[in-house]
């Protein structure tokens, strides 16, 4: 089956620490992104990547860094300069970036004690 | 830059009919989706809209006004299953076409 995934599903961090979350699909998309989702708001674009070795600022970028080695793979890692880090993390894929619909993974929910 | 407003909460009966409306700047605007999202979980895609009119999809339709800058998704003979957020989301041109969420609308269906 092709899909989008996402793990672990739950996650907690020290504050300080640096963490990764992984972020797999198998169904040849070329474009991936990431969106933070907080309560009472949108899903906010983090970053997002059109094709593979390249990727671009969202919406709130900073504390938070990205690769696009592989086609399948965007893990998004959240550095200790993101200040407010505990959220619920989102990663979706689209065949491209123009009007197509985004595929979402089934989430990571952070937290940061 | 875009907003996307929508309403935070709604509620509705079972069996019921139920109109969420959402609102958007025209500025670059391409087309407008609508996705689905139980408590914790993935959005799951339910439209996509980019002319005038009404699209029907079983017990969901949903409607777009371009130059009205509106859209609304309708879900008919409502079931408890239906009690989840609906996120509205504008497709916008500008480097790529992004995509702006609304805050989304948390529907709550009664017995």
């Amino acid at each position: 089956d092709g899909g989008i995934t996402q793990s672990p599903k739950y996650l907690f961090r020290k504050e300080g620490q640096n963490v990764t979350l992984s972020c797999e699909q198998n169904l040849n998309h070329d474009a991936m992104y990431w969106y933070r989702q907080d309560p009472g708001q949108g899903l906010r674009l983090i970053y997002y990547s059109q094709i593979v070795n390249d990727f671009q600022k969202g919406d709130i970028a900073e504390g938070y860094s990205v690769s696009r080695e592989k086609k399948e793979s965007f893990p998004l890692t959240v550095t200790s300069a993101q200040k407010n880090p505990t959220a619920f993390y989102l990663c979706a894929s689209s065949i491209g970036t123009g009007a197509n619909e985004q595929f979402f993974g089934p989430g990571t929910r952070l937290t940061v004690l | 830059g875009q907003n996307i407003d929508q309403p935070t909460e709604m509620t509705a009966t079972e069996g019921a009919i139920v109109q969420i409306n959402c609102t958007y700047q025209t500025s670059g605007f391409n087309g407008l989706f609508w996705y689905q999202q139980h408590a914790g979980e993935a959005p799951t895609f339910l439209s996509y809209n980019v002319l005038d009119g009404l699209e029907e999809k079983g017990r969901f339709s949903s409607f777009l006004s371009r130059s009205k800058g509106y859209s609304y998704l309708l879900l008919k003979e409502l079931q408890m299953k239906d009690s989840a957020s609906y996120l509205c989301a504008g497709s916008f041109s500008g480097g790529y076409n992004k995509l702006i969420f609304g805050a989304g609308t948390r529907l709550a269906v009664h017995p």
